[in-house]
């Protein structure tokens, strides 16, 4: 059975704070993503990653910057934590593009 | 710019038959995904068309027109647990980009 796991499920920091989000997949995908959850606006694309050491901006990525040291661990990093950061992040791994594997989220809220 | 296009709601009964379009403006297409995503749940593969027609998978049928920039997700015989939020991805290639959703709520 497919298995993407998130650091976190629940996360609350403080302003300017630096924020780690961790992500695992134990599928061998070369893929991986992160995304953010709004209500309303769907999931937006931060960044994603082809290959280790690989790294390409997605559609929202100011404020972020990733991690890919290993194939099956993919790091968000939130360098200096903002209010309008607080969302539902999504982590995703798939081998075709479309057909994506979640996992559970992380639900990050900056005070 | 790139968006895609999907209805915020829709309502039907448990038994009936719901189609949820979506409609989309992107550069670089190469297929339509649905995803399916249930309250505090993570979103869940259901079905991609690369090509023009209809695709079926048990109850859940997905279609493509690349001429007309659109496509459907048809689900039948509905079920109390398939509501949910839908959305409709396009791809791009190299990533997904994802339509607002649309939350389908079945009422017995």
């Amino acid at each position: 059975d497919v298995k993407v796991t998130q650091s976190s499920r629940y996360l609350v920091k403080r302003t300017g704070e630096k924020v780690f989000l961790e992500c695992v997949q134990d599928m061998d995908h070369e893929n991986m993503f992160w995304y953010r959850q709004d209500p309303g606006l769907g999931l937006r694309l931060i960044y994603f990653s082809y290959d280790v050491k690989m790294k390409e901006k997605g559609d929202i990525p100011e404020g972020y910057s990733v991690s890919r040291e290993k194939k099956e661990r993919f790091s968000l990093i939130l360098e200096s934590a903002s209010t309008n950061q607080t969302s539902m992040y999504l982590c995703a791994s798939s081998r075709d593009n479309y057909e994506q594997y979640f996992g559970p989220g992380t639900r990050l809220t900056v005070t | 710019g790139q968006s895609l296009e999907q209805p915020s709601e829709v309502t039907a009964v448990e038994g009936a038959i719901v189609q949820i379009n979506c409609t989309y403006q992107t550069s670089g297409f190469y297929g339509l995904s649905w995803y399916q995503q249930h309250d505090g749940g993570a979103p869940t593969f259901l079905s991609y068309n690369a090509l023009d027609g209809l695709e079926e998978t048990g109850r859940f049928s997905s279609f493509l027109s690349r001429s007309d920039s659109y496509g459907y997700l048809l689900l039948q015989e509905l079920q109390m647990k398939d509501s949910a939020s839908y959305f409709c991805a396009a791809n791009q290639g190299g990533k997904l980009i994802f339509g607002q959703g649309t939350e389908l709520s079945v009422k017995p």
